[in-house]
């Protein structure tokens, strides 16, 4: 069982180009979640998705960022116009439908992330 | 913000000894708290939890106390082998979904 899979791993961006980072959740998960960490800092909640519906995006920031999770395919952090401050490590997570996981903390599993610079 | 606190960023402990990691939050909603464990270039894996109605939870060498009235968790690791070199993470939820984060504490296992 494949665990949660980012790609790239690593990309690179000018100033003003868009980002798109991919995130495929562990098989029967329905939820994914994205967090961004900046150096020096913790994991910031980003937003939470359910397939083709966004549960929570109160961590999003209002311009420039979207997220989809298509019916079929990969979740999609979507980053257009990127700017220096948006140079970071982003983490997709994927947990099954509530009620469905097993013990507290078996239910969030992380991918390797995706590291994002902005020249 | 900044609702899960770690205000050790760094921890230096000689191998066999315990190491002790704090955590405090502010928010009392909170009624799950877990530490991840992230080595570079990977993502946290999870490492303990503990839920907001115990004080107390072992696995192995890891326990996690909670002290509810303090809003304080600590996570205890003994005894520490150079394998548990990584940063720490303390998280905290109140729902199923989002985890609120602290800074992390990067633990260095000295021989």
């Amino acid at each position: 069982n494949a665990g949660v899979m980012q790609n790239p791993r690593h990309l690179v961006r000018r100033r003003g180009q868009e980002a798109r980072l991919r995130c495929s959740p562990m098989k029967g998960h329905s939820h994914v979640y994205w967090y961004r960490q900046l150096p020096e800092e913790g994991l910031k909640f980003m937003v939470y998705l359910q397939k083709e519906n966004i549960i929570d995006e109160s961590g999003m920031p209002k311009e420039r960022f979207s997220a989809e999770f298509p019916k079929e395919g990969p979740s999609i952090l979507r980053i257009q116009q990127v700017v220096r401050g948006d140079s970071a490590a982003y983490f997709c997570a994927s947990s099954p439908p509530p009620g469905l996981a097993g013990p507290l903390g078996e239910q969030w599993y992380f991918g390797p992330g995706t590291r994002l610079t902005v020249t | 913000d900044q609702q899960v606190k770690q205000n050790s960023p760094s921890l230096s402990v000689q191998e066999g000894r315990i190491s002790i990691l704090n955590c405090d939050y502010t928010n009392s909603m909170f009624d799950y708290f877990l530490w991840y464990k992230k080595y570079p270039a990977e993502g946290p894996t999870f490492l303990i939890s503990i839920s907001s109605i115990k004080d107390k939870n072992e696995d192995g060498r890891f326990t996690v106390f909670l002290n509810k009235s303090a809003k304080h968790l600590s996570l205890h690791i003994v005894p520490s082998q150079p394998g548990d070199s990584a940063v720490y993470f303390c998280a905290a939820t109140d729902s199923w979904g989002k985890l609120q984060f602290g800074a992390g504490t990067q633990v260095v296992v000295t021989p």
